[in-house]
């Protein structure tokens, strides 16, 4: 059984870089076709994908945030992480990284707060 | 304003079936697999339908996924009262390059 776990602080300041890390468990970030992906949902409100990298090591970002994201893999701790620049109060959310396979997304991690305050 | 629509809410009484709608275009729902989501209060989003129509390991028959063109529908029969939650369809979007999400939809069991 996969199991993700979200890790990183959840206070940022405005202006700075949110850096979140994802373990994975239960299964190897190069193996397979998957998707892992990261995904986020400001409080009350929907869901907003933000990117995910290829088990082969390819990577898409959503284009509105696309300036500003990095998503890496680190496969020596079974790791992925995601980075947000030039955070604002906009970027305040639940972080969700995630397993996704061609039809869907099938493994969440519980979500990591974040809110971004001075 | 999400890229595919999702009616607000809906509700329906204990046993009674209740359909969820998703409407999008041929650049997403059109022309790529369309999967649902469930979350309950305070919880991750759960796979409920992938592929359109196929349910993962564990999830009932109760749950239901259907498409037609650029429309998708969840059914769900046999309400519970643990069936309230939040429910979101999501697909991929080839004129975006991206995932969309549907902006969901409060199920509420009268």
């Amino acid at each position: 059984q996969v199991q993700l776990q979200e890790s990183g602080p959840g206070l940022v300041k405005p202006s700075e870089t949110l850096s979140l890390t994802c373990t994975v468990f239960g299964g190897s970030v190069t193996s397979g076709s998957h998707y892992w992906s990261w995904i986020r949902q400001p409080p009350g409100k929907g869901l907003e994908w933000i990117g995910y990298i290829y088990y082969s090591g390819s990577i898409k970002y959503n284009p509105s945030l696309k300036s500003r994201v990095t998503i890496s893999v680190d496969t020596s701790k079974n790791q992925f992480s995601l980075k947000l620049s030039s955070v604002t109060a906009a970027d305040t959310a639940v972080y969700y990284c995630a397993r996704a396979i061609a039809g869907g997304v099938d493994y969440w991690g519980q979500g990591t707060l974040v809110t971004v305050s001075s | 304003q999400s890229v595919l629509t999702q009616p607000p809410s809906v509700s329906a009484a204990p046993g009674q079936k209740v359909t969820i709608s998703c409407s999008g275009s041929s650049s997403n729902i059109g022309n790529n697999y369309l999967s649902w989501y469930q979350q309950l209060p305070g919880t991750a989003p759960k796979l409920l339908i992938y592929d359109n129509n196929k349910r993962p390991s564990g999830i009932p028959d109760r749950f239901s996924g259907s498409k037609s063109g650029t429309s998708a529908t969840l059914g769900i029969t046999g309400l519970q009262t643990g069936d309230e939650a939040d429910y979101y369809c999501g697909t991929w979007d080839s004129s975006l390059s991206a995932v969309v999400f549907g902006g969901g939809t409060r199920l509420t069991v009268l």
